[in-house]
């Protein structure tokens, strides 16, 4: 039981390079998250999905897309990186049975230049 | 975007001390949440805390949830040295949501 994982764990892109990042959990969560983590600063939501085939935007969204592959895949993507996309981000899924507690991936730090 | 308010912002102890840090919001919260943070790693749940006035206990780690229901406290006793890292709250406002709130941490060292 592997929990949440993410790919990859370090990037650097150049500025307008696009990439995604891949996040999957084995939990059989229905919810999943996406978050952008900068210096100094606490998790700011970029989007969730609260089920398999739904996503909505949180916070911070501009300049990200997302798909929910299926119930164990939520991937991030970058269509034309900026340097303020320089960030830690971090997947997490919320279960069922303890129902508002979120469990995190170990996170992809992402550097743009 | 909102954040919760946390505080201290940082902390050095010595081992063997009693911690103390709050969070708190011009909000209600239905549920909150503490995390730990450790360098290079996602946070990972510590105590969740699910209505006012709860008190909830982790091994060294107790939590309450504010009887205002717009604060939390965290209490960790008897710190040692594994307790360093960054302690966010979190928090979800309207029941039924899926979004939650972070706190901005706090950054605990321990001073063996």
């Amino acid at each position: 039981n592997a929990g949440v994982t993410q790919t990859p764990k370090f990037q650097v892109l150049k500025t307008g390079q696009s990439m995604t990042l891949q996040c999957a959990q084995d939990m059989n969560h229905n919810s999943m998250y996406w978050y952008r983590q900068d210096p100094g600063m606490g998790l700011r939501l970029i989007y969730y999905s609260a089920s398999e085939g739904t996503t909505d935007k949180g916070e911070v969204p501009n300049g990200y897309n997302v798909s929910r592959l299926n119930k164990r895949e939520f991937s991030l993507r970058l269509e034309s990186a900026a340097p303020s996309q320089t960030s830690v981000y971090f997947c997490a899924s919320r279960g069922q049975v303890s129902f508002y507690e979120q469990y995190f991936g170990p996170g992809t730090r992402l550097t743009v230049t | 975007g909102q954040q919760l308010n946390q505080s201290p912002q940082s902390m050095f102890i010595q081992e063997g001390e009693d911690v103390s840090m709050n969070c708190t919001s011009s909000s209600i919260f239905n549920t909150w949440l503490w995390y730990k943070q450790e360098p290079g790693e996602g946070p990972v749940l510590l105590i969740a805390l699910y209505k006012a006035g709860e008190l909830t206990s982790n091994g060294r780690l107790t939590a309450q949830f504010g009887i205002t229901r717009k604060d939390s406290f965290l209490n960790i006793s008897a710190s040692i040295p594994s307790d360093v890292g960054i302690y966010f709250c979190a928090g979800q406002r309207i029941p039924g949501t899926y979004k939650y709130i972070f706190g901005t941490g706090t950054r605990l060292k321990v001073l063996a």
